[in-house]
């Protein structure tokens, strides 16, 4: 049968607008949480990283949030940016073994 | 750049052939791990080596191999490929208990 592609959340803002990314995670134990920017063709980018004794983490334009007692992730983009058009993807691991990654939401930012 | 380099960019096959992706991970990382992305299925762990011994196996089907050579570099061997191999192939590299860096990615195509 034809394969049927992911159905991707979607999210459109406006070029210096404040962009909120959500993620659900589902492993309770993981400790250790990534999100990645992911281009049309190329491979996931490292974006910024928090670990679990955390619950804020900031970076140039990002800063991810972290709620373990609802098991929720989300990334906000400051100013976002017609470059900041992207895939955007959580991923959870435990202790550094591998990733499971979350659905993905597809950003689009309107000039 | 995040420094993970993946030969070939492109592969095009036919079904039933056998093919070697290669992995060089960044400078300093033991750990290598490959992931298949395919457009139904998302980002899918595979295998996970850790300075030439393999560590964790996720979805990998048993048609697949892989290893790490002593200058770590790793290769992912696929064999007997089928229509649904057709997918993009990433590895990622890190240094103990950190972010995950991926490479460019493998496009393989199956006809």
């Amino acid at each position: 049968g034809e394969s049927v592609g992911l159905h991707l959340p979607t999210l459109s803002v406006q070029e210096g607008d404040n962009s909120i990314i959500n993620c659900a995670y589902s492993n309770s134990a993981s400790d250790y949480f990534i999100w990645y920017k992911q281009e049309s063709g190329k491979g996931p980018q490292f974006i910024i990283d928090i670990r679990s004794n955390m619950d804020k983490r900031q970076g140039q334009r990002v800063t991810v949030l972290l709620n373990k007692t609802v098991k929720h992730l989300s990334l906000q983009i400051a100013a976002t940016q017609p470059g900041d058009s992207a895939v955007y993807f959580c991923a959870e691991t435990t202790s550094g073994s591998r990733l499971t990654f979350g659905e993905g939401t597809q950003l689009t930012v309107n000039p | 750049d995040s420094g993970v380099t993946q030969t070939p960019k492109h592969l095009i096959t036919a079904t039933g052939q056998r093919v070697t992706l290669r992995c060089s991970p960044r400078s300093g990382d033991l750990s290598v791990y490959w992931y298949q992305q395919s457009l139904d299925q998302g980002l899918q762990f595979l295998i996970h080596y850790y300075n030439g011994e393999e560590r964790a196996k996720g979805n990998i089907l048993e048609r697949f191999s892989a290893q790490q050579f002593p200058d770590l570099h790793s290769e992912l061997n696929l064999s007997s490929l089928e229509l649904g191999d057709s997918a993009l192939y990433f590895c990622a590299s890190s240094s103990s208990g950190n972010a995950q860096y991926f490479g460019p990615g493998t496009r393989l195509t199956v006809l």
